[in-house]
């Protein structure tokens, strides 16, 4: 199917435990965007990527490390999870970095970090 | 600096009421880019509008209508005759710089029959 995909939907991990969180899509977007969303909080960006191997921090990176070695995929990586990591994690993507395009979101993943 | 800012955190209506959700951004930028999402209960974010700081008309797509001033930075949306499948978080955002969105806390809408 065309369109965002993340995995896993649901996760739960230990503290101290290394996560990876999967986004892929099928549009050939050069941009993708990794959010967290938390109550009281919105969205917030944690990490995005121009293109392959070209990515930047966004407003709460710490603790997370990125990679994009093909244009479709963007994972996210907790390296040792921390329960402040608790929170829905949102990919998104658009096709350039005109601010007129419209940004497109993955269904989300639920991570719950004990 | 860019900021959104959606003052009503919850609001509870009866069907068939008008509801308006509010938001208020902060930019210094001529150019600029306005977006609402709705998050249902199951998740997911879908795009609802986009809207540039150059059309100041409102826009009207069905029950759904939103209202932009640059005067007072302000990009409203309102629900006309409300229904329960509107029950939902709506954000607000804005893209300045041309990469991500910076997006309001939201506003939990929550319709009931």
């Amino acid at each position: 199917d065309a369109g965002i995909t993340q995995s896993p939907r649901y996760k739960i991990t230990e503290t101290g435990r290394q996560v990876t969180l999967m986004c892929h899509q099928t549009w050939s977007h050069s941009y993708m965007f990794w959010y967290r969303q938390d109550l009281g909080h919105g969205l917030r960006l944690i990490y995005y990527s121009a293109a392959a191997d070209i990515t930047e921090k966004g407003e709460v990176p710490d603790g997370y490390v990125v990679s994009r070695s093909k244009t479709e995929n963007f994972p996210l990586t907790l390296e040792s999870a921390t329960r402040s990591q608790t929170s829905v994690y949102f990919c998104a993507s658009k096709t350039t970095s005109m601010s007129s395009d419209t940004q497109y979101f993955g269904p989300g993943t639920r991570l719950t970090v004990l | 600096a860019q900021k959104v800012t959606q003052a009503q955190t919850e609001i509870s209506v009866v069907e068939k009421e008008d509801v308006t959700l509010d938001c208020v951004y902060e930019t210094r930028d001529t150019t600029y880019y306005l977006f609402w999402y709705k998050q249902p209960p199951s998740g997911e974010l879908v795009f609802l509008i986009r809207r540039n700081s150059f059309d100041e008309q409102n826009e009207i797509s069905g029950r759904y209508s939103w209202n932009f001033q640059k005067s007072t930075s302000s990009f409203n949306f309102t629900i006309t005759a409300s229904q329960v499948v509107d029950s939902a978080v709506y954000f607000c955002a804005l893209n300045q710089a041309g990469t991500a969105l910076i997006f309001g806390k939201g506003t939990t809408l929550s319709v009931s029959s």
